[in-house]
């Protein structure tokens, strides 16, 4: 079968930095997205990647290892309004999304 | 504003009853899409089309059904519903390439008693 693994929920302080990691085993593989869901609202689109290596997006930074089946997402100096749900979907070889359940994001003070 | 519109934004529902989650873009996107979310899962796929006058079946399609007859509206109706169907609602489309990301509604609320 296709899944798509993370973490459940995660807890970081005000201005540190948070690593929010993926894995992925799909039937093929054309690029993997990851969204930011705040509470009661619609996801938000932040990253795409297809290739190796990382890409970097102001605070936002995302990351691949095709040969792993492995990405994170990494947010740095975070503040408070970056507590939310993190989503990270896969685009198969059928180029169907393959969502992951999400990573629920809290920030303390 | 360029984007999705839904709705409504949320509805109480008698079971059994039938009802139409009503989707309008205006960014002429071909690919339009019906997804529900439940706590502890991921999005699932309900049903897709992937230009007007076409649709397709998804991850969860039993109970639901669309239509597409132009570019912009692709209303989901429940023909009896029934308390399992209890979710929050999202509508997307696409553009064109792999690398074009899904703008999603900002969802309807549906609760079946």
């Amino acid at each position: 079968g296709q899944n798509i693994d993370q973490p459940t929920e995660m807890t970081a302080t005000e201005g540190a930095i948070v690593q929010i990691n993926c894995t992925y085993q799909t039937s093929g593989f054309n690029g993997l997205f990851w969204y930011q869901q705040h509470a009661g609202e619609a996801p938000t689109f932040l990253s795409y990647n297809v290739l190796d290596g990382l890409e970097e997006k102001g605070r936002f930074s995302s990351f691949l290892s095709l040969s792993k089946g492995y990405s994170y997402l990494l947010l740095k100096e975070l503040q408070m309004k970056d507590s939310a749900s993190y989503l990270c979907a896969v685009l198969n070889s059928n180029y169907q999304l393959i969502w992951g359940a999400g990573t629920k994001l809290i920030i303390k003070p | 504003i360029a984007g999705i519109t839904q709705a409504p934004t949320s509805q109480i529902l008698a079971a059994g009853r039938r009802m139409t989650l009503r989707c309008t873009q205006d960014m002429r996107h071909n690919a339009m899409y019906w997804y529900r979310q439940d706590l502890g899962l991921g999005l699932r796929l309900i049903h897709y089309s992937n230009t007007a006058g076409t649709t397709g079946k998804g991850e969860v399609p039993d109970g639901y059904s669309v239509s597409r007859a132009n570019t912009d509206d692709f209303p989901l109706t429940l023909a009896s519903a029934v308390p399992s169907q209890t979710s929050v609602y999202f509508c997307a489309s696409k553009g064109t390439g792999d690398n074009s990301p899904l703008h999603f509604g900002n969802g309807t609320r549906l609760t079946v008693t």
